[in-house]
C-alpha cells in the first residue's frame, strides 16, 4: 500500500493564481481531511469528508474548495491564492468507525508571493 | 467547538531525563485523545492514543494519562533519547454527526540534549 500520497511536494504561486493540491489514499478509508500547518499554530482543519459526495467545513475553510467524487481522492482547490495561504498542507485519512488513527500524507509546501 | 491548549511550547531535557507535555480540552463530550510526533520536515505520526474509558496507557517509554473530570491529558516520555527530539502534538476528537474531527494543540518542541 502506498498509504496517503500528495502532489506536488512544493509549489510557488503568484497572488491571484489558482491551483489544486492532490491527495489520494489506497486504504479504503471513509474519512479524509485537509490541514494547514503554520509555525506555532499546530494543525488546523480546512475541510473534511466522511465519504464520497459528502464534505464539510473545518476551522479555516475560507479560500479553499474541496470535492469527493471517489473514496480514494480528495483534492483541495485554492481559488485565488493569497500570501496568507503560504503554509504546509497535509492530507489525512482514517476509517470512520473502527479506528480513529489518522494517517497523514507527506505534505505540500506552498508559497504564495 | 472543541479547544485544545498545549503546554509547554518548548521543552529542553537532558538525555535520560523524563519529559512531560500537558494538554487541556474544553468539550466534555470528546472521547479520543491521540498524540502525534512530527520530526523536522516529516509528516505527523501517531505515537500513542487513549480513549475516555481509560485513565492511563503505556507503551514502552511512552505513557499517556487522562483526567476526564479536569479535562486534561498528558504525555510522559521516560529515559529520553536524542531521537525523541521532535514536535509533539496532542489532539482531542470532537463528536460530529458522522465520525469524529480532531482538534490539535499548538505543539511542543522537545529537545533532548546529549
Amino acid at each position: 500500500n502506498a498509504g496517503v500520497t500528495q502532489t506536488p511536494k512544493f509549489q510557488v504561486l503568484k497572488t491571484g493564481q489558482s491551483m489544486t493540491l492532490q491527495c489520494a489514499q489506497d486504504m479504503n478509508h471513509e474519512y479524509m481531511s485537509w490541514y494547514r500547518q503554520d509555525p506555532g499554530m499546530g494543525l488546523r482543519l480546512i475541510h473534511y469528508s466522511v465519504g464520497a459526495g459528502i464534505t464539510d467545513q473545518g476551522e479555516v475553510p475560507n479560500g479553499y474548495n474541496v470535492s469527493r467524487s471517489t473514496t480514494e481522492d480528495f483534492p483541495l482547490r485554492l481559488l485565488s491564492a493569497a500570501p496568507s495561504q503560504t503554509s504546509v498542507y497535509f492530507c489525512a485519512s482514517s476509517y470512520l468507525a473502527s479506528s480513529y488513527e489518522q494517517y497523514f500524507g507527506p505534505g505540500t509546501r506552498l508559497t504564495v508571493t | 467547538g472543541e479547544n485544545v491548549e498545549q503546554h509547554p511550547s518548548t521543552l529542553s531535557v537532558q538525555e535520560g531525563d523524563s519529559a512531560v507535555i500537558k494538554c487541556t480540552y474544553s468539550d466534555s463530550a470528546s472521547n479520543y485523545f491521540p498524540w502525534y510526533k512530527q520530526e523536522l520536515g516529516k509528516r505527523p505520526q501517531l505515537i500513542i492514543d487513549i480513549r475516555s474509558n481509560v485513565g492511563e496507557k503505556k507503551d514502552q517509554r511512552i505513557a499517556v494519562t487522562l483526567n476526564k473530570t479536569a479535562k486534561h491529558f498528558s504525555l510522559h516520555i521516560t529515559e529520553t533519547q536524542p531521537e525523541d527530539s521532535a514536535v509533539y502534538f496532542c489532539a482531542a476528537s470532537e463528536k460530529e454527526e458522522y465520525g469524529n474531527k480532531l482538534v490539535f494543540g499548538a505543539g511542543t518542541i522537545l529537545r533532548v540534549k546529549s
